[in-house]
C-alpha cells in the first residue's frame, strides 16, 4: 500500500515568488492535514480537512497561504507571496475518520522543504 | 493551551544500552498519544499510539508508558543500536472522533555510537 506522498521533495524560490505543495493521502483516508516545522521549533498544526472540507484551519499563519482538497483526494497548500519566514518543512498526514482505536493514527509524508531566499 | 515538552533535547549512548526518553504535557485530558521517530530528510514514522485508558504500549525493543495524570510519558528503548538514531518526537491529541490535530514536542535527537 502507498503511503502519504509529497511533492516536491525540495523547493527553492525567491521572496515574492509562489509556491505550490502536493500531498497525495493514504487512499481511503478521509482526514489530511498539514502540518509545518520552521527551524529550531517543534512540528506546528496548520489546518485540517475532512474529505474536501475544511474542518479545522486554525493553525494557518496568514492570508498569503491557501490549502485546497478538490474532491476529496489530493490536496494542495499554495503559498502567494512566499516570504523569507515562509522556509520550513512541510509535512502532510493522513488518517482514517472513524475512530477505531489504531485507526486514527496518523501517517505522515516525507515533507516538502521550502526554502525562500 | 496545550504545550508539550521532551527532555533531553540530544542524547549520545553507546550501543547496547538502554535509554528512556521523557515527554510532559501541560493539558492531561488527552486523548492519545504517540511517539514518532523522524530519520534526516525523512518523513515521521509512527512507533507507538497509546489511548488515554492504557497505561503502556510495546512493540519490538519500544516500550512506551503513559501517566496521564501527571502528563508525563515515557518511551524506552532496550539494547540501543545504531540503527536507533534518529530524532524522536512525542505528540498528543486531545480529541477523539474524527481524530483531531496533533501538539507536538520538539524531539529529542539521539545518536548510538558503535
Amino acid at each position: 500500500e502507498a503511503g502519504v506522498t509529497q511533492f516536491p521533495s525540495h523547493s527553492v524560490i525567491e521572496k515574492g515568488q509562489t509556491v505550490t505543495l502536493r500531498c497525495d493521502p493514504i487512499s481511503g483516508h478521509d482526514n489530511l492535514y498539514w502540518y509545518r516545522r520552521v527551524m529550531g521549533k517543534e512540528i506546528k498544526f496548520l489546518l485540517h480537512f475532512v474529505k474536501e472540507s475544511k474542518q479545522d484551519e486554525s493553525g494557518m499563519p496568514n492570508n498569503r497561504f491557501l490549502a485546497e482538497r478538490t474532491g476529496g483526494t489530493y490536496s494542495t497548500l499554495k503559498v502567494q507571496p512566499a516570504e523569507l519566514e515562509d522556509s520550513g518543512v512541510y509535512f502532510c498526514a493522513s488518517s482514517f475518520s472513524r475512530d477505531r482505536g489504531r485507526k486514527t493514527e496518523a501517517f505522515f509524508g516525507q515533507g516538502t522543504r521550502l526554502t525562500v531566499v | 493551551k496545550q504545550e508539550v515538552t521532551q527532555i533531553p533535547a540530544a542524547l549520545s549512548v553507546p550501543e547496547g544500552e538502554n535509554l528512556v526518553l521523557n515527554c510532559s504535557f501541560t493539558d492531561s485530558a488527552i486523548y492519545n498519544l504517540q511517539w514518532f521517530r523522524q530519520d534526516p530528510g525523512k518523513g515521521l514514522t509512527s512507533l507507538l499510539l497509546i489511548q488515554s485508558s492504557q497505561r503502556e504500549q510495546t512493540s519490538g525493543r519500544l516500550n512506551a508508558s503513559l501517566d496521564k495524570s501527571s502528563g508525563r510519558s515515557t518511551l524506552y528503548i532496550a539494547a540501543s543500536q545504531p540503527g536507533d538514531s534518529a530524532t524522536y518526537l512525542c505528540a498528543v491529541r486531545l480529541y477523539p472522533g474524527t481524530a483531531s490535530k496533533l501538539t507536538f514536542g520538539t524531539g529529542t535527537r539521539l545518536q548510538v555510537t558503535l
